[in-house]
């Protein structure tokens, strides 16, 4: 079984689109995140939520919301897409922040 | 602020070979936690090992072994007798606390194998 999947794990869209990535995950941990990884491979943190408390990068624009339905679940919602939002976007889950496991992907492209 | 430091943006060795690659870091945090991840071309990062700041012991795992250096700041990872197998773009990165508020990763290292 797969611990934590994303779906999709590929989108392409076009400008001004909304658009969802979802993110379960089967490890009953506490804390999930989203990263994004830029076209330089570096990864950056937008969000993490545990125990209902979110806590996000402020760098992160507002057109980025993450919803938790419930603690296995962590989505990001992404309004108005522009360009610049292509990457490859992460979710990872954590216990206790000492080991991190990470889906798969999902590359976005904002065409 | 924390930073992490991947100064090899690129590295190419021939199967078999050893290879270092190196993590610097930046944190004032006394306690701290620094990781290596894997990422092969199929795209999901793979977790290989977590190390806390009162740890400094080496640590070996098969063909990977890690060095830690307190005093360099440095948390460097060997692979011995490299393999095709290897090639994947390799992250280091480092959390202040528990809960990956802090979780910084470096650039990554891309390592090509060639056979």
């Amino acid at each position: 079984d797969t611990a934590v999947s994303q779906t999709p794990k590929y989108l392409v869209t076009q400008m001004g689109n909304d658009k969802s990535i979802k993110c379960e995950q089967n490890l009953g941990h506490d804390t999930m995140y989203w990263y994004k990884q830029d076209s330089k491979k570096f990864l950056k943190i937008m969000f993490s939520y545990n125990n209902k408390e979110l806590i996000i990068n402020e760098t992160v624009p507002n057109r980025f919301s993450p919803k938790s339905p419930d603690k296995a679940h962590l989505n990001l919602h992404i309004n108005s897409l522009e360009l610049g939002d292509s990457a490859v976007y992460f979710c990872a889950s954590s216990q206790d922040g000492w080991s991190y496991t990470f889906g798969s992907g999902t590359r976005l492209t904002v065409v | 602020a924390q930073k992490v430091t991947q100064a090899q943006t690129e590295i190419s060795v021939v199967e078999k070979e050893d290879v270092t690659l190196d993590c610097v870091y930046e944190t004032r945090d006394t306690t701290y936690y620094l990781f290596w991840y894997k990422q092969p071309p199929s795209g999901e990062l793979v977790f290989l090992i977590r190390r806390n700041s009162f740890d400094e012991q080496n640590e070996i795992s098969g063909r990977y072994s890690w060095n830690f250096q307190k005093s360099t700041s440095s948390f460097n990872f060997t692979i011995t007798a490299s393999q095709v197998v290897d090639s994947a773009v390799y992250f280091c990165a480092l959390s202040g606390d528990n809960y990956g508020q802090n979780f910084v990763f470096g650039p990554g290292t891309r390592l090509s194998v060639l056979p």
